[in-house]
């Protein structure tokens, strides 16, 4: 089944940038999506198709997908932006159709 | 405004069954794919099953598979999905999810809590 990978954790100084990468086999063939979740609340779509933001996301996330991993990054962070990431694709001989990497905890210092 | 709710969460013993339910509003709703993705209490997201709008086709990970059914009522723009032989592994916030571009997930629901315990 495809493997997705991610940091643990990623701490970062409010009003710098945070970078959160997702690791996986070619992933730049593939369709990456990101998600934020905070504490107690379900996940919210921040990038979808590699860069795209929903509407509503703030133009401080953006995403970037090639080779062997996808990013996503948001600048000027906020206390609001602390959260767990996922990424995730869609793999269709994997034993999950819709693959989650394991997260990343942000933390704003 | 897009809103999923679920519904049918509670306590359940080993090898027992519950039924959730996912009330959805604000958009078409048979024309597009639905998900149950599951979160156990401390770690990540997994993808349970999905149907697609018309219900014809219908996927489940391997970890569920034989023992779920997921199934649509777009008369009544509910999701539904039947767990049945549930073990301790089931444990988990359920949440509905609707299908976005490219096979991302553009809403999702409050979550509903499934406990399994003896």
């Amino acid at each position: 089944s495809y493997v997705l990978t991610q940091p643990p954790s990623v701490s970062v100084a409010p009003g710098k940038t945070a970078t959160i990468t997702c690791g996986g086999d070619d992933i730049g063939t593939k369709s990456v999506h990101w998600y934020q979740q905070k504490p107690g609340q379900a996940p919210v779509l921040v990038i979808y198709a590699d860069t795209i933001r929903p509407s509503g996301i703030p133009e401080r996330f953006s995403g970037s997908n090639s080779g062997n991993t996808a990013t996503l990054t948001f600048s000027r962070v906020e206390a609001g932006d602390e959260a767990d990431y996922y990424c995730q694709v869609w793999d269709r001989v994997s034993d999950h159709l819709y693959v989650f990497g394991p997260g990343t905890t942000v933390t704003v210092l | 405004e897009v809103q999923l709710l679920e519904s049918g969460g509670g306590l359940a013993r080993p090898g027992g069954s519950l039924r959730l339910s996912c009330a959805a509003s604000g958009f078409t709703f048979e024309t597009y794919g639905m998900s149950w993705v599951r979160q156990a209490p401390g770690r990540g997201l997994e993808w349970v099953s999905g149907i697609s709008p018309s219900g014809d086709r219908t996927d489940y990970a391997d970890s569920v598979k034989g023992r779920f059914t997921i199934f649509r009522d777009s008369s009544k723009n509910t999701l539904n999905l039947q767990m049945n032989r549930l073990t301790i592994e089931d444990t988990a916030v359920y949440f509905c999810a609707k299908e976005g571009w490219n096979e991302s997930f553009d809403y999702w629901g409050q979550g509903t809590l499934v406990a399994v315990s003896s």
